[in-house]
């Protein structure tokens, strides 16, 4: 029943290091998600992307990109990982259309020193 | 910009006494939606409130979407620890529905 995965459950990575978190999607949806999860500040949207080759900022994008060349994979990159990029990041993916559940996945824990 | 807040940020009961969140949105909501994150984990969806007033009941979970369509509130009658998680609520953003806006959570911890 596994819909939304993601690379990996821990990374740890080097201040200024390229990173790539990975989220695959297998219900076929349009809409795919990247968030930042930190204590005493809930979701935080990095970007979002609504199709193929699509993406719009979300609320916190610097210091991110993101990639999606196929519909069911979303990535997100950090260019030169910096101290304050350790945190949770989770994926989700919600049909187009108003009223559609989110569906995320299991969360990677990345810890940049 | 629009935000949804929820209060309270945390609340610690003990097994079998009644939780409440509420949340509060700047802006009217077309519908609001329901979220529960376990400890480790990562937030699932509840339920889907669309009607202004409506009533929607989960087992010993209540949902309510206010008259005004800004607010909404969970309630959880005698509470088990099994309730333990971050309750949040989310709204389409108001500059285009594909995406949601998520209040700022409500921590419930029980204790046997």
């Amino acid at each position: 029943d596994v819909k939304v995965t993601q690379s990996s459950r821990y990374l740890v990575k080097r201040t200024g290091e390229k990173v790539f978190l990975e989220c695959v999607q297998d219900m076929d949806h349009e809409n795919m998600f990247w968030y930042r999860q930190d204590p005493g500040l809930g979701l935080r949207l990095i970007y979002f992307s609504y199709d193929v080759k699509m993406k719009e900022k979300g609320d916190i994008p610097e210091g991110y990109s993101v990639s999606r060349e196929k519909k069911e994979r979303f990535s997100l990159i950090l260019e030169s990982a910096s101290t304050n990029q350790t945190s949770m990041y989770l994926c989700a993916a919600r049909a187009a259309g108003m009223g559609y559940e989110q569906y995320f996945g299991p969360g990677t824990r990345l810890t940049v020193t | 910009g629009q935000q949804v807040m929820q209060i309270p940020q945390y609340q610690h009961v003990q097994e079998g006494e009644d939780f409440t969140t509420y949340c509060n949105s700047s802006t009217t909501l077309s519908n609001i939606q329901w979220y529960k994150q376990r400890p480790g984990g990562h937030p699932v969806f509840l339920i889907q409130l669309v009607k202004s007033g409506e009533v929607k009941k989960q087992k010993r979970l209540t949902f309510q979407f206010g008259e005004a369509k800004k607010n909404s509130s969970l309630h959880i009658t005698a509470t088990q620890t099994t309730d333990v998680g971050t309750y949040f609520c989310a709204g389409p953003g108001n500059t285009g529905f594909q995406k949601l806006v998520f209040g700022t959570g409500t921590r419930l911890l029980v204790s046997p």
